[in-house]
């Protein structure tokens, strides 16, 4: 089992919609844990650490649920500038020192 | 504050030569330091992380190696490269919160 998974998508949803992605771990140790953005061609970039009680930011919503080991993002009144490609990324901590990346969701968002 | 430098930008290199991509930190001391490679519509696949001068961890087996002569620079390296090699490089330093940064990556094109 990868250490980190998510669904690629893509997910198309259209202007305004809410969309979610979750990313599942499989490593119940692990303590860190974020979501990125990478647009195309280019680098990835932070979005947002996840913590425990959840956390929020403008429009996005990112959740931990340590039972079932996984992370959520949720977009709401998705934005043409948010297509692009989350990546959530999960860390073990406690000395580990590899980041893990999941392969990325693929968001477009259409007119 | 910090910032990272990772050069070339592109990159076409024909099969068999030599490879040599540089990434600098700035702002920081004895930062983690990493290598990812994302092959085209794939995820990132960490490929060496140092956690001080001289130390370097690898994660696959392959045609590259790493080198880390000083605290703040990370040097990717290939004697021959190969068609597999092809690829987004990336060059990440951790933070305090295990989150990784990125440079803006190189795109390698080996022919």
């Amino acid at each position: 089992r990868k250490e980190v998974e998510q669904d690629p998508g893509p997910f198309n949803v259209p202007e305004g919609a809410t969309v979610a992605f979750n990313c599942t771990y499989s490593n119940s140790a692990s303590q860190s844990f974020f979501w990125y953005r990478q647009d195309c061609r280019k680098e990835p970039k932070l979005l947002m650490s996840v913590y425990s009680s959840g956390n929020e930011d403008g429009r996005f919503t990112a959740q931990l649920n340590r039972a079932s080991q996984y992370i959520s993002l949720l977009i709401r009144d998705s934005k043409l500038s948010d297509s692009a490609t989350y990546l959530c990324v999960v860390n073990r901590g406690g000395g580990y020192q590899k980041v893990t990346f999941g392969i990325g969701t693929k968001l477009q968002v259409i007119p | 504050s910090q910032t990272i430098h990772q050069w070339p930008a592109t990159l076409v290199q024909p099969v068999g030569s030599p490879l040599s991509l540089e990434c600098t930190v700035e702002g920081t001391s004895n930062p983690n330091l990493y290598w990812y490679r994302q092959a085209a519509g794939r995820g990132l696949q960490l490929l060496f992380y140092s956690v001080g001068i001289g130390q370097i961890s690898s994660e696959v087996p392959q045609n590259l190696s790493a080198s880390r002569p000083q605290d703040r620079q990370f040097i990717l390296s290939s004697k021959k490269l190969l068609l597999s090699d092809s690829g987004f490089y990336l060059c990440a330093w951790r933070g305090t919160g295990a989150e990784a940064f990125f440079g803006q990556g190189t795109r390698l094109t080996v022919v």
